[in-house]
């Protein structure tokens, strides 16, 4: 009965790959989010989504796609990855109005 | 200079001891104040949540919100070994979309 799940737990891979991270809720929230925690722990919002809408779209290299089938889907995808994509990727997720997120339990992406 | 500071620690403590977490902040249109509890390898998960200045208690932990100075803390008394994890503060000013600005994070170990 898990809230915010991801997938894969960890990806290892070679640069110039491309690769895709999904998430999903089943909180019934609206809202979904992408984050990225490099490894000082700072933890930076990438994108945001309401109801398959986006939301925020923060100064993210265009290799960076998020896609929301539906509102409790919202997968991320990476083109040619480079050496600086290393990081730990949260999805989260939050009642619409809602000041608490529910975060996922990341995904460790190490780019060779 | 990012919106929001942390004291990035590392922090270590004996088992019992009180322990003080802060945050400084530069927008002063910030109106919520959340901290968040990280354990290794895990998605961040709230822990405590406060709406403009003021404190707030919830068993061994208080959030205390001063306005005036843009500073916040977070306080942990009797601290015990689980509360070893990384403490993330994070603020959101009113009407944003849902859009939380983090800090990056004091790691915390309680020594037992």
């Amino acid at each position: 009965d898990t809230a915010v799940s991801q997938t894969p737990k960890y990806l290892v891979t070679q640069m110039g790959n491309d690769k895709s991270i999904k998430c999903e809720q089943n909180l019934g929230h609206d809202t979904m989010y992408w984050y990225k925690q490099d490894s000082k722990k700072f933890l930076k919002i990438m994108f945001s989504y309401n109801n398959k809408e986006l939301i925020i779209n923060e100064t993210v290299p265009n290799r960076f796609s998020p896609k929301s089938p539906d509102k409790a889907h919202l997968n991320l995808h990476i083109n040619s990855l480079e050496l600086g994509d290393s990081a730990v990727y949260f999805c989260a997720s939050s009642q619409p109005g809602g000041n608490e997120q529910f975060f996922g339990p990341g995904t460790r992406l190490t780019v060779l | 200079q990012k919106e929001v500071e942390q004291d990035p620690g590392p922090l270590s403590v004996p088992e019992g001891a009180i322990v003080s977490l802060n945050c400084t902040y530069s927008n002063s249109a910030f109106q919520y104040f959340m901290w968040y509890r990280q354990y290794s390898r895990k998605g961040p998960e709230l822990l405590m949540y406060t709406y403009s200045s003021g404190n707030k208690e919830d068993g061994r932990f208080t959030a205390q919100v001063d306005k005036s100075s843009k500073y916040i803390s977070l306080f942990i008394r009797d601290s015990q070994p689980s509360d070893s994890a990384t403490y993330l503060c994070a603020m959101k000013t009113r009407g944003s979309a849902r859009q939380l600005t983090f800090g990056s994070g004091t790691q915390l170990t309680v020594l037992p």
